[in-house]
């Protein structure tokens, strides 16, 4: 079976501040797929990042990085310099390559509130 | 095209109605998923159609009936709903292989509300 968790239900931090948002995962395949999806008030799912079980490099994107460590089953999202914008929800989620008949596993999420 | 549409973004039905939420994409994605989502919830994942044939049906109720009439479109025809399936449902697609998996692009959902 595999479970996402997030631990951190709401996070507020004042605007410019980094905020990092914990995810930590469990599977018994050595072939999965590790995701993070932004979900503003609008209710689209937004996808920010993919990283496939074999490639433990961390990533950076604009003011997104991401820290993949198979050693401790985590997969956790920074955001830097935090704005307004970015206060939505976020999921992370799990699943194992199997074209047509995966699930994708979600975290319950982390509710975001950046305050001016 | 890179993008899930869903009609219609807002949809109020008694529960002696019948409707139809539509999804539609033109990437040429192979693999559609409709999900439910409730409130403060992440989402659940209902039914998964690979190539136009229901692969995956998560022992979801009779009242919801999933339909892909062709690889860009998928509908889910609701009868007799219950106040309790008051939801978000979003719609999503992928491609991939039995190795690879690209992503899902999720579409930004129809908000139903039985009265």
């Amino acid at each position: 079976a595999q479970k996402v968790t997030q631990a951190q239900t709401e996070i507020s931090v004042v605007e410019k501040e980094d905020v990092t948002l914990d995810c930590v995962y469990e599977t018994r395949d050595t072939t999965y797929y590790l995701f993070w999806y932004k979900q503003p008030p609008s209710g689209e799912l937004v996808f920010l990042i993919r990283r496939n079980s074999f490639d433990e490099q961390n990533e950076i994107s604009g003011r997104y990085s991401w820290n993949f460590q198979k050693s401790t089953s985590s997969f956790n999202f920074t955001i830097t310099a935090s704005q307004v914008v970015d206060s939505a929800v976020y999921f992370c989620a799990l699943n194992t390559p199997n074209f047509g008949n995966e699930k994708l596993t979600f975290g319950t999420g982390t509710r975001l509130t950046i305050i001016p | 095209d890179t993008e899930v549409t869903q009609t219609p973004k807002h949809l109020v039905m008694g529960m002696t109605n019948k409707k139809s939420l539509k999804c539609e994409q033109h990437m040429g994605h192979r693999a559609m998923y409709w999900y439910k989502q409730k409130a403060k919830k992440p989402p659940e994942l209902m039914f998964v159609y690979s190539y136009e044939k229901l692969s995956i049906n998560e022992s979801v109720p009779s009242r919801f009936s999933p339909e892909c009439p062709n690889s860009s479109l998928l509908n889910l025809h609701l009868h007799a709903l219950q106040p309790e399936d008051s939801a978000l449902y979003l719609c999503a697609s992928s491609q991939g292989d039995r190795v690879i998996n690209y992503g899902y692009t999720f579409g930004s959902g129809t908000r139903l509300t039985v009265v």
